[in-house]
């Protein structure tokens, strides 16, 4: 699976957008842009995932640019619950069942 | 309904000695996964089940590490002679089919070695 590189943390004030960038610059035509969250003390929680179109779910939005070399997911209007570590992973899938996650993105919303 | 469940949350057990982590998928879920995370870490894959049979067992770090699957539901992860450096917390994941379908995870089992 191709490599993501995230920033190691980032702060977000409560109510505005939180866009968390990702690079992803050997991913390869049959990859999708996994996003997970891990919220302290908790199993990972899935969050969205897209091929190459922008992806919209009820938690956030997923948008992958059009060389797919890179995506930003991005949480509308954060609340302090989603202070949390987000991972960002590139995944074949099929014929390939395990998700790499990388050390991702500790995101801190400030009241 | 119920999610995915793992007993015991917490184990504390003495260098040497063998320990068994339990994992009850979501209900219908045929595929089932291991994962490890360390202080500081995202997870790391472990193993894959698909039904009773392990699909993908690379992640395992050595042969001290086993889990089974025998009904195709609930999975034991067996470590044996446990190492200090075995601490981690263990998740596990189930997924209704495998391949693209969401992964969703339990909360995981704190193992301690001291």
């Amino acid at each position: 699976d191709a490599k993501t590189t995230q920033p190691t943390s980032m702060d977000c004030a409560e109510g505005r957008a939180a866009n968390l960038p990702c690079n992803h610059s050997t991913i390869s035509g049959n990859e999708y842009v996994y996003w997970y969250r891990q919220i302290h003390s908790q199993g990972p929680q899935y969050i969205i995932h897209g091929l190459k179109n922008n992806e919209t779910n009820e938690m956030a939005s997923l948008i992958i640019t059009e060389d797919r070399k890179s995506s930003t997911l991005i949480l509308p209007h954060a609340t302090l619950r989603d202070t949390a570590v987000y991972y960002c992973i590139v995944r074949d899938n099929f014929g390939n069942e395990k998700l790499t996650f990388g050390t991702g993105t500790r995101l801190t919303i400030i009241p | 309904g119920a999610g995915v469940s793992q007993t015991p949350s917490n184990k504390v057990t003495e260098k040497g000695k063998y320990v068994e982590l339990r994992c009850d998928p979501i209900s219908g879920h045929t595929a089932l996964y291991w994962y490890r995370q360390s202080l500081g870490q995202g997870p790391e894959f472990l193993i894959y089940f698909q039904g009773t049979g392990a699909a993908d067992d690379s992640g395992l770090p050595n042969d001290r590490f086993f889990a089974v699957r025998p009904e195709g539901s609930v999975s034991t992860l067996k470590i044996q002679r446990t190492e200090r450096g075995d601490s981690a917390v263990y998740l596990c994941a189930s997924s209704l089919s495998g391949g693209p379908d969401t992964q969703y995870f339990g909360p995981g089992t704190r193992l301690t070695v001291l």
